[in-house]
C-alpha cells in the first residue's frame, strides 16, 4: 500500500545513545516532515524538507540533525538521547502545496 | 496563547448524535486541515480546504476565512468515530497543530 513507512515503531534508548529514525515514502511527494507529539500539546515540527538536497529547523530542533537521503527518504538522528526527547514522533510527507498529507504510523521513543 | 485553538478539549456523546468541534487560527493561512488520530497512534487527514465546506460521508467540514474559524461536523455519530480530531493550518511551507480534541461516542 501507498504510504508513509516508519521504523522502529518503539524504541528504550538510555541517556546519551544515539539512534535513527528511518521514514520512506513512495507517493512521490516532495515535502517531508519529522514531529513529535507529546501530551497536551499539538505535534510540533523538528525538521523538514522541501525537496530533495534541502532540509530546513522547525520549532523544535535542538538536540536532532535530518538527512534527506533521497527523494524518498528523510531521516531522524538523535546523537545524544536525553529524557527530555521522550516522545512519540512522526515522519509525515505531502505535496508542494500541502496536498495529499499522510502520516507515518508513528515511534514511541523513551529514554531513560 | 495558542495560535491554533480546538473547542472543547474532550467530547462524549450517544451514538447517533450531531458533533461538532471547533478550531479558531489567528495566523495567515492558505488551507486548514483536519486529521483523526486514533488509539494506538496513527493519524489520517480527513480533510484539507481553503474556504466553504467539503463533504464525506458523514463527516462535514466548514471554513470562514474572515471569521478565522472552522468546524467539523459528524451526522449520526458512531462508537467507532471515536478518537482524537486535530486542526491544523498551513502557514508558509509548514502546519500549525491544535491540541486536539478527544471524542468517545457510547453506544
Amino acid at each position: 500500500n501507498a504510504g508513509v513507512t516508519q521504523t522502529p515503531k518503539f524504541q528504550v534508548l538510555k541517556t546519551g545513545q544515539s539512534m535513527t529514525l528511518q521514514c520512506a515514502q513512495d507517493m512521490n511527494h516532495n515535502s517531508m516532515y519529522w514531529y513529535r507529539q507529546d501530551p497536551g500539546m499539538g505535534l510540533r515540527l523538528i525538521y523538514y524538507s522541501a525537496s530533495e538536497g534541502t532540509t530546513d529547523k522547525g520549532e523544535v530542533p535542538n538536540g536532532y540533525n535530518v538527512s534527506r537521503l533521497n527523494k524518498r527518504e528523510f531521516s531522524l538522528r538523535l546523537e545524544s538521547a536525553a529524557p527530555s526527547q521522550t516522545s512519540v514522533y512522526f515522519c509525515a510527507s505531502s505535496a508542494t502545496g500541502g496536498y495529499g498529507y499522510t502520516f507515518g504510523s508513528g515511534t514511541r521513543l523513551t529514554v531513560v | 496563547k495558542n495560535e491554533v485553538e480546538q473547542s472543547p478539549q474532550n467530547l462524549t456523546a450517544q451514538e447517533g448524535e450531531f458533533i461538532t468541534i471547533n478550531c479558531s487560527y489567528s495566523v495567515g493561512i492558505s488551507a486548514l486541515h483536519w486529521l483523526q488520530q486514533h488509539p494506538g497512534g496513527g493519524i489520517v487527514s480527513l480533510f484539507m480546504l481553503s474556504s466553504g465546506k467539503k463533504k464525506h460521508g458523514r463527516l462535514i467540514a466548514t471554513i470562514n476565512i474572515q471569521e478565522k474559524h472552522s468546524s467539523l461536523h459528524i451526522t449520526a455519530s458512531h462508537p467507532r468515530d471515536s478518537a482524537v480530531y486535530i486542526c491544523a493550518v498551513r502557514n508558509t511551507d509548514k502546519l500549525i497543530f491544535g491540541t486536539g480534541t478527544r471524542l468517545q461516542v457510547f453506544p
